[in-house]
């Protein structure tokens, strides 16, 4: 059964531009979440997609936005990018009200 | 408001028994979790308490008190492959599976 695969693994972009990350989830798991790992704050969750709704998101602001596609792939999407925005984008899918996987995240750097 | 507390390091001898404390106070209660987490590693799964008592899986345990807040990952037979960063979450809405709010992590060092 394959994980969580996520896409590129590394990113480096200039600020004020904008960036995609994808997440294709386990087989099977309708939910997928996006989390923010930085040295600083450590992770924190940035929003949910199920069946192609987001039913929950975090407090980060309106320039980082998500959606699901009928497949159950997703893609986080973070514009007008800035300095701070530098850290490992991790995505985690989930199955059911048990635990979630981690994909190997992306790892953005903004210049 | 929501705050995860654990350990920043500990350091322990290879063979030994590590025990790392995670206190929280969340707004709602559906689960803890623990990961552990390599350095430049995606976080990987360990344990899932959302009842009261120990969960014991090989050489990891996990406990859970939700009156006190209050959860320990056990650590036993340590290897030098057990260094890591410890990561306490918890689920704190019944309606949303993905949203976790983690620790900081706890950074245990396993030396020989």
């Amino acid at each position: 059964k394959a994980g969580v695969t996520q896409t590129p693994r590394y990113l480096i972009k200039t600020r004020g531009q904008q960036v995609t990350l994808s997440c294709s989830p386990i087989s099977g798991h309708r939910s997928v979440s996006w989390y923010q790992q930085t040295p600083g704050q450590g992770l924190q969750f940035l929003f949910e997609y199920f069946s192609e709704t987001q039913r929950n998101k975090g407090n980060f602001p309106g320039r980082f936005s998500g959606r699901q596609f009928s497949n159950s792939r997703s893609e986080m999407n973070v514009s007008t990018l800035e300095l701070g925005d530098s850290a490992l984008y991790l995505c985690a899918s989930q199955g059911g009200n048990t635990e979630a996987f981690f994909g190997q995240g992306t790892r953005l750097t903004v210049v | 408001g929501q705050n995860i507390d654990q350990p920043t390091e500990m350091t322990a001898t290879e063979g030994a028994i590590v025990q790392i404390n995670c206190t929280y106070q969340t707004s709602g209660f559906n689960g803890l979790f623990w990961y552990q987490q390599h350095a430049g590693e995606a976080p990987t799964f360990l344990s899932y308490n959302v009842l009261d008592g120990l969960e014991e899986k090989g050489r990891f345990s996990s406990f859970l008190s939700r009156s006190k807040g209050y959860s320990y990952l056990l650590l036993k037979e340590l290897q030098m492959k057990d260094s890591a960063s410890y990561l306490c979450a918890v689920r704190d809405q019944s309606d949303s599976w993905g949203k976790l709010q983690f620790g900081a992590g706890t950074q245990v060092v396993v030396t020989p």
